[in-house]
Parts: structure tokens; C-alpha cells; sequence
């Protein structure tokens, strides 16, 4: 058990519908990390928050988004599904701060998402 | 960018034998990191290995061992006595450590590795 728990486990949904994935880091990361894994496209970064703040962007399609609260959990929000949208999808959470300390990324056990 | 590129798609070893993962990377940053991530059937990414590029001594974790070799952009992980739990998918990933912000990991294609009882 890593420690980064996220929800729900599975979801399936219908294409143009939105979604909503949850995650909650480790206590004490400041850092959490969304990373897309699908058959064609393999392991893609998304996006990284650090202490609420929005740093990194990678390939993330405009239809979707993310947030992070005060209470250091985040959310993915996917709107308009398209069925290449279906994959697996993890948080990941880190305790390194300001770029210094341990940057191992720990990563919670991912929703699969599923759009029919 | 950076990219990482791992040539084997699928390996399979008998039990107890040793097994040598390969990876490779292109970057021109002189700071990094490289990790190898294991993915067994129920799909978690468990954290296998950590390198950091300033270091020679290369790591080790118990069974786990990586080769690195900064010049030639090689990062090798190496597998001794290996076990049936040892079957699952691993990923090689690069994490650039120059900038702050900018940490995502990159990762490989992954290999499947098969522990033959």
C-alpha cells in the first residue's frame, strides 16, 4: 500500500458524459501527479499540482482538468468522453518541496475508466 | 524532450535465475533521475529502483541492481534469484531534476517479464 488512495476504482461511463476522479496523496506530499495509461499511448503525464498550485502541464487535452484543494487532495475532471478516453488513470504523490528532498513518485492503485 | 526506449518488449526467465532488463534514454540535461517501476497483474506501480545521475555508485535494493552508464545513456536493471512475484510489467522513467515544477516522469514502453516455475 503506497499510502495515495484514489476513487473510484472503476467507472464506466457513455461517450459526451463527464467524470470526475479523485485522488489523496500521502500525508504530508505536497505534490500530486495524474498519469494516463492506455494501450495505444502507453504511460503519459497529465499534469502536476503543487501545494494547490497548478506547475506542469503535459499532454493534456483541453475537455479535461484538474484541481488541487486546500486539504492536498486532487481531482481529474473529464468532460465530453470520447471512447479513446478509456484508460487507466493514476495519481501519484510526492514529498519533494521547493525542488529539494525525496522525489520518488508513489502512486495510488488508479481508476479505470471505461466509456462505452 | 526526453525519451526513453526500451528494446525488449517481453523476456521470460526460469525461477532463481538472474534477468537483465534493458533501458536507454536521450537527454541534454547534465541533472537527472531514473527510476525502474514495477507493474504486477493487479495494475499498482510499485517503486522498484532510484538512480540519480550526479552518483556513479550504482543502486541497489535487496534482488535489485541497476548497470548505469551515464555516457553511454544507459540504465539497466538487473534481477538476481528471481522469484515467481517477480512477474509483472517494468518501466523505466526519467524525471528531469533541473527544474522545479517540472518533475513528471517520462516513461518507457515497458517489458513484460515472465518467472517460469
Amino acid at each position: 500500500d503506497s499510502g495515495v488512495t484514489q476513487t473510484p476504482k472503476h467507472l464506466i461511463t457513455a461517450t459526451g458524459q463527464r467524470v470526475t476522479l479523485r485522488c489523496s496523496p500521502r500525508s504530508g506530499d505536497l505534490s500530486v501527479y495524474w498519469y494516463q495509461q492506455s494501450l495505444d499511448q502507453g504511460l503519459q503525464f497529465l499534469i502536476q499540482y503543487y501545494n494547490g498550485e497548478e506547475r506542469a502541464k503535459g499532454n493534456i487535452l483541453e475537455r479535461f482538468s484538474a484541481q488541487q484543494f486546500p486539504d492536498l487532495h486532487s481531482e481529474l475532471n473529464l468532460s465530453s468522453l470520447e471512447l479513446g478516453d478509456s484508460a487507466l488513470y493514476f495519481c501519484a504523490s510526492s514529498v519533494r518541496s521547493q525542488g529539494k528532498g525525496r522525489n520518488e513518485q508513489f502512486f495510488g492503485p488508479g481508476t479505470r475508466l471505461t466509456v462505452l | 524532450a526526453q525519451t526513453v526506449t526500451q528494446s525488449q518488449p517481453e523476456m521470460s526467465v526460469q525461477e532463481a535465475e538472474t534477468v537483465t532488463l534493458s533501458c536507454t534514454y536521450d537527454t541534454s540535461e547534465s541533472n537527472y533521475y531514473l527510476f525502474w517501476y514495477k507493474q504486477p497483474p493487479s495494475r499498482q506501480m510499485i517503486l522498484v529502483i532510484r538512480q540519480e545521475a550526479y552518483k556513479q555508485q550504482n543502486a541497489t535494493e535487496n534482488r535489485f541492481s541497476v548497470n548505469f552508464q551515464k555516457a553511454a545513456k544507459s540504465f539497466s536493471l538487473k534481477i538476481s534469484d528471481s522469484q515467481l512475484g517477480d512477474t509483472a510489467m517494468y518501466f523505466c522513467a526519467f524525471m528531469n531534476g533541473s527544474n522545479f515544477g517540472n518533475e513528471k516522469l517520462t516513461f518507457g514502453t515497458g517489458t513484460r517479464l515472465t518467472i517460469i516455475p
